[in-house]
């Protein structure tokens, strides 16, 4: 079983809808949890962490995380084209600051 | 704050030749991280450094691979011998843990071993 699981999609949302990225963990000492954006041949760029059971807010995202099913999500609202790109969750655990990643999950928004 | 750097952007080289890549992290960061990324992939933890102390090194590194960080600010990544499979995107990512966990990357340093 991977350590961070990731539908590779991709998933294609027309443009103003929501988008839902879904990842799983196996690690149950995983402390924080981040979502990272990474349109093709860059780098990831940083959404939004989150670290607290329940629903964290930042624009038109927002990060869920449940850790008694060691699920985290995030949502997109309005969704625009310039949001097709692919989205990577890591995760951090409690005694080491190093980001594990699942494969990520590429969106595609189309007008 | 400017942003992480990396240094070359993109190195293309022979088989077994030596390569050195250099991160200069945001500037108060005290940790500086190295990751792989291969197509397809997500990023792969390397190494990590506080300050110039070097904390945890991936069990997939070989010996090939050292990094150092030698006073603390920027921090050099040296692959020995390079091989084919070592073709990848070298990510480097800086982090202020007094102020967050985020980690926030650079651009990256693109490596083809022909």
């Amino acid at each position: 079983q991977k350590e961070v699981e990731q539908n590779s999609g991709p998933l294609s949302v027309p443009e103003g809808a929501i988008a839902s990225l879904n990842c799983t963990y196996s690690d149950r000492g995983s402390q924080s949890f981040f979502w990272y954006r990474q349109y093709s041949g860059k780098s990831p760029e940083l959404i939004m962490f989150i670290y607290s059971n329940g629903d964290k807010e930042d624009g038109r995202f927002t990060a869920q995380l449940n850790k008694a099913s060691q699920y985290v999500s995030l949502l997109i609202r309005d969704s625009q084209p310039s949001d097709s790109a692919t989205y990577l969750c890591a995760v951090a655990s409690y005694n080491t600051d190093k980001l594990i990643f699942g494969t990520g999950t590429r969106l595609q928004v189309f007008p | 704050d400017t942003g992480v750097s990396q240094d070359p952007r993109h190195k293309i080289t022979k088989r077994g030749q030596n390569v050195t890549f250099r991160c200069d992290p945001i500037s108060e960061h005290n940790r500086l991280y190295w990751y792989r990324q291969t197509l397809g992939q997500g990023p792969e933890f390397l190494t990590y450094f506080q300050n110039e102390a070097q904390l945890e090194k991936s069990r997939l590194l070989s010996d090939r691979f050292s990094a150092e960080r030698p006073k603390g600010s920027f921090s050099t990544l040296e692959i020995q011998r390079t091989e084919q499979g070592d073709s990848a995107m070298y990510l480097c990512a800086s982090s202020s843990p007094d102020r967050g966990p985020e980690q926030y990357f650079g651009p990256g340093t693109r490596l083809t071993v022909t």
